[in-house]
């Protein structure tokens, strides 16, 4: 058991470009989720999936946002015409599902992509 | 609705001392607590959890925590810091899905 991984760790880019964030939960965790965390704040809760479908979406994922889980193990993250207010850093979390509810579930954390938009 | 407050951003003890990390939590249900802790660099890892089973909470690292309906609260606590609890600490109540942080409380232990 490797943990989380995201990849890049850093990504730099020009306001306006495309970004896309890959993360790749503990083998065998169902529930994924994703995070956005600025500066001296909390993370805050983007979406989750269970497997391949996505569950559950915050208002602060814009439509410029999309996550993808297409075969039920890896995820990415995708971010269209970036703003300068998309720098953050986005985490990415697992779960097992085995503890017999979401509210009770253990996350998982990956490190994290910094996002910087210039 | 659900939400947590930190009581201080900024947390100094020195090396040997007692921590304490205050955390208040609203919740429309019974609620479900969770401290995490974050280095440098580094993504979130689990120091314990409140499942409504006992109320005082043992984690990892020597740390515990104990919730209080009455209060509202669910503060953190270790009898001896050492150098490497220095780090980002992190309160979150989970009511759904949703799981709420914190704006989190930086620790610094001086030797």
């Amino acid at each position: 058991d490797t943990g989380v991984s995201q990849d890049p760790r850093h990504k730099i880019t020009k306001r306006g470009q495309n970004v896309t964030f890959r993360c790749d939960p503990i083998s065998e965790h169902n529930r994924l989720y994703w995070y956005r965390q600025t500066l001296g704040q909390g993370p805050e809760f983007l979406t989750y999936f269970q497997n391949e479908a996505q569950l559950e979406k915050s208002r602060l994922l814009s439509d410029r946002f999309s996550a993808e889980r297409p075969k039920g193990s890896f995820s990415t993250l995708e971010i269209q015409r970036t703003e300068q207010g998309d720098s953050a850093m986005y985490l990415c979390a697992s779960s097992s599902g085995t503890s017999g509810g979401y509210r009770t579930d253990t996350q998982y954390f990956g490190p994290g992509t910094r996002l910087t938009v210039l | 609705a659900q939400s947590v407050t930190q009581l201080g951003s900024h947390v100094s003890v020195s090396e040997g001392a007692l921590v304490l990390l205050r955390c208040n939590y609203s919740s429309s249900v019974p609620p479900y607590l969770f401290w995490y802790v974050q280095y440098p660099n580094q993504g979130l890892q689990l120091l314990l959890k409140y499942t409504s089973a006992a109320t005082l909470v043992k984690g990892i690292n020597g740390f515990e925590a104990e919730f209080k309906k009455s209060e509202t609260s669910f503060h953190l606590t270790k009898p001896s810091a050492h150098m490497s609890d220095a780090a980002e600490y992190f309160c979150a109540v989970s009511e759904s899905l949703d799981m709420r942080f914190g704006a989190g409380t930086r620790l610094t232990v001086k030797p």
